[in-house]
């Protein structure tokens, strides 16, 4: 069954500081989809980015970057100099041959000045 | 802006009415979904269509009907609301069934008492 995991709830930190998102998914098709989503306080979704099973390399856009590891099943993302708009509640999803976006159940970032 | 379109953004039902969550998109995308968002949770699909013409149930699909008027329109229809139904609604859209990036719309909030 497929199932994406974000064990962290709630993490809160210090602007400027450097935060890592954990994300975990488990599905035993070979090729699958990944994606994490910000759901900032007014409500509504941005995509941030989508990787496939196949390239492994890690993404860097700005002060986001993510490290994707299939040995470890493994989808995380990393905020760099974080900053209080960056607090939000992120979601990372995995898309798979049921053609269903799996979520995780989000974690909630706070940022504080 | 193109995008995806709800309507309405927020509405109270009295258990038993009944009514139609509208959705657009006009970014000539061939899939479309429909979510609900509950506190402390991920989204879970209710309804998905593939392409025009076609609809599928997705994890939570009791209680709701949906149809696939045309391309751009995806509608959510609750026959008799339960307070089980309160939640965030969110209707979606992408080009192709697997692996794309979702554009979502900004979101109905329902609350049935």
């Amino acid at each position: 069954a497929q199932k994406v995991t974000q064990a962290q709830t709630e993490i809160s930190v210090v602007e400027k500081e450097d935060v890592t998102l954990d994300c975990v998914y488990e599905t035993r098709d070979t090729t699958y989809y990944l994606f994490w989503y910000k759901q900032p306080p007014s409500g509504e979704l941005v995509f941030l980015i989508r990787r496939n099973s196949f390239d492994e390399q890690n993404e860097i856009s700005g002060r986001y970057s993510w490290n994707f590891q299939k040995s470890t099943s493994s989808f995380n993302f990393t905020i760099t100099a974080s900053q209080v708009v960056d607090s939000a509640v992120y979601f990372c999803a995995l898309s798979d041959s049921n053609y269903q976006l799996i979520w995780g159940a989000g974690t909630k970032l706070i940022i504080k000045p | 802006n193109a995008g995806v379109t709800q309507t309405p953004k927020f509405q109270v039902l009295k258990t038993g009415q009944s009514m139609t969550l509208q959705c657009a998109q006009d970014m000539n995308h061939n899939s479309m979904y429909w979510y609900r968002q509950d506190p402390g949770m991920g989204l879970r699909l209710i309804y998905y269509s593939a392409s025009e013409g076609t609809t599928d149930k997705g994890e939570v699909p009791n209680g709701y009907n949906v149809s696939r008027l045309n391309k751009r329109e995806f509608s959510l229809r609750l026959e008799s609301a339960a307070p089980s139904q309160t939640s965030v609604y969110f209707c979606a859209s992408s080009a192709e069934l697997v692996g794309e990036g979702y554009t979502f719309g900004s979101g109905t909030r329902l609350t049935v008492v």
